[in-house]
């Protein structure tokens, strides 16, 4: 069974320039994560999906920052404008959506550098 | 908000012995734990889970532990093995589906 994928696997870019991240969550699974993780620590959740209802963006910065995940399979996560502080590895995650405390099973990140 | 403390940030062992890690959260509604090893260049990947309904689960070389009442679980690897070399976090649930992560601890396993 393939993992959760995506892409681009490294992205650089110069600041005020836009990005966007691709995520195919596990065939199935009903719940799409968003995480951020600065270097040396944990993941941070940015945003959640049940099927393709955001239920849970509240530590989405809204301004520049936008998600979507039109069919309730694929996620797109987009950054306009970048800022220096948004150098980050971006996260996708996703798990069954059937029942309360699920695992959450993580795709390999997107490293995002902005200069 | 709630929290998710993990100690220690580093730790180095001899590659036989055994490594803990520890961590404490504050939800009291808090009933799933998992822990994840990320290794460089990829995204966390599970290596076991305890449920709030047991103390204690055990994989092979990988233990857990859960204390609820002091609300503080830890990981126990034993026997260990250069392999095991990663950063190591772990994870409290908070409300139906969302999870809180710890820091994380970088184990150096030496040969």
């Amino acid at each position: 069974e393939a993992g959760v994928v995506q892409s681009p696997r490294y992205k650089i870019i110069e600041k005020k320039q836009p990005v966007a991240f691709w995520c195919n969550p596990i065939s199935g699974h009903n719940t799409l994560y968003w995480y951020l993780q600065n270097l040396g620590q944990g993941p941070e959740l940015l945003i959640r999906y049940e099927n393709e209802e955001a239920v849970d963006d509240s530590q989405l910065p809204k301004d520049r920052f936008s998600a979507e995940r039109l069919k309730g399979v694929d996620s797109t996560l987009k950054i306009q404008p970048a800022e220096l502080g948004d150098s980050a590895v971006y996260l996708c995650a996703s798990s069954p959506g059937h029942w309360k405390e699920e695992t959450q099973y993580f795709g390999p990140g997107t490293r995002l550098l902005v200069l | 908000g709630e929290n998710v403390e993990q100690h220690p940030s580093t730790l180095s062992v001899q590659e036989g012995d055994s490594a803990v890690i520890k961590c404490t959260y504050s939800d009291s509604a808090s009933n799933y734990f998992p822990w994840y090893k990320q290794e460089l260049g990829k995204g966390p990947q599970l290596i076991i889970d305890i449920r709030s309904n047991v103390g204690e689960k055990k994989d092979q070389r990988i233990a857990v532990t859960l204390n609820k009442t002091a609300k503080h679980f830890s990981l126990h690897i034993t026997e260990t093995q250069p392999e095991d070399s990663a950063v190591y976090f772990c994870a409290a649930s908070i409300g139906n589906n969302d999870m809180r992560f710890g820091a994380g601890t970088r184990l150096t396993v030496k040969p």
